[in-house]
């Protein structure tokens, strides 16, 4: 079965610049989050779709960043302008509430560098 | 609030040495599910556990071993015979929020094992 696939796996970009991350989940997983992980932190939940609605965006600046999931599936992540603290590894992760007991598969992440 | 604490930020050991990995937590919910996830250099976050908050038993895997206790708060993580390949930032993580199944880390430990 193939995992949680993100692309691309290294991005940099200059301060108020735009970019986009995408993330196609483990087929069947409802459910898909994205998280920010900074140098030296654990991750911290962006935002959690549900098929193509959205759960919880409550930890996602609205003012840069945006986040869709158009037909259930893939998904991608926009940041738009960037700024230096948005520097970090950005995760996509899903899960399948039914079958896999809450447990979320992470992908490998999209480092950003932010100069 | 909930929260999750990992006191050692790094441990450095010789292969074939035995290791435990501290994790401490808080909620006041009485539903939850404790996880660990290692994150090797690759940088995608690999399950290892689930554990929810009525099951107490000790879980052993291998040379892995998980000693979960409420009175305390923790959920300590033991590696028997450390190896070279076990070098990496472990995490631990907590899930609550019923339906909503929020998951929050801990910071990490970095695991280093020398040959």
């Amino acid at each position: 079965e193939a995992g949680v696939a993100q692309s691309p796996r290294y991005k940099i970009i200059e301060k108020r610049q735009s970019v986009a991350f995408w993330c196609n989940p483990i087929s069947g997983h409802a459910t898909l989050y994205w998280y920010q992980q900074i140098l030296g932190q654990g991750p911290k939940l962006l935002i959690q779709f549900q098929n193509n609605g959205v759960v919880d965006d409550s930890q996602l600046p609205k003012d840069r960043f945006s986040a869709e999931r158009l037909k259930g599936v893939d998904s991608t992540l926009k940041i738009q302008p960037a700024k230096l603290e948005d520097s970090a590894v950005y995760l996509c992760a899903s899960s399948n509430l039914e079958l896999a007991k809450n447990i979320q598969y992470f992908g490998a992440g999209t480092r950003l560098s932010v100069l | 609030a909930q929260k999750v604490t990992q006191a050692q930020t790094e441990i450095s050991v010789v292969e074939k040495e035995d290791v435990t990995l501290d994790c401490v937590y808080e909620t006041r919910d009485t539903t939850y599910y404790l996880f660990w996830y290692k994150q090797p250099p690759s940088g995608e976050l690999v399950f290892l556990i689930r554990r929810n908050s009525f099951d107490e038993q000790n879980e052993i895997s291998g040379r892995y071993s998980w000693n979960f206790q409420k009175s305390t708060s923790s959920f300590n993580f033991t590696i028997t015979a450390s190896q070279v390949v076990d070098s990496a930032v472990y995490f631990c993580a907590l899930m609550y929020g019923g339906a909503t199944n929020k998951l929050i880390f801990g910071t990490g430990t970095l695991l280093a094992v020398q040959p």
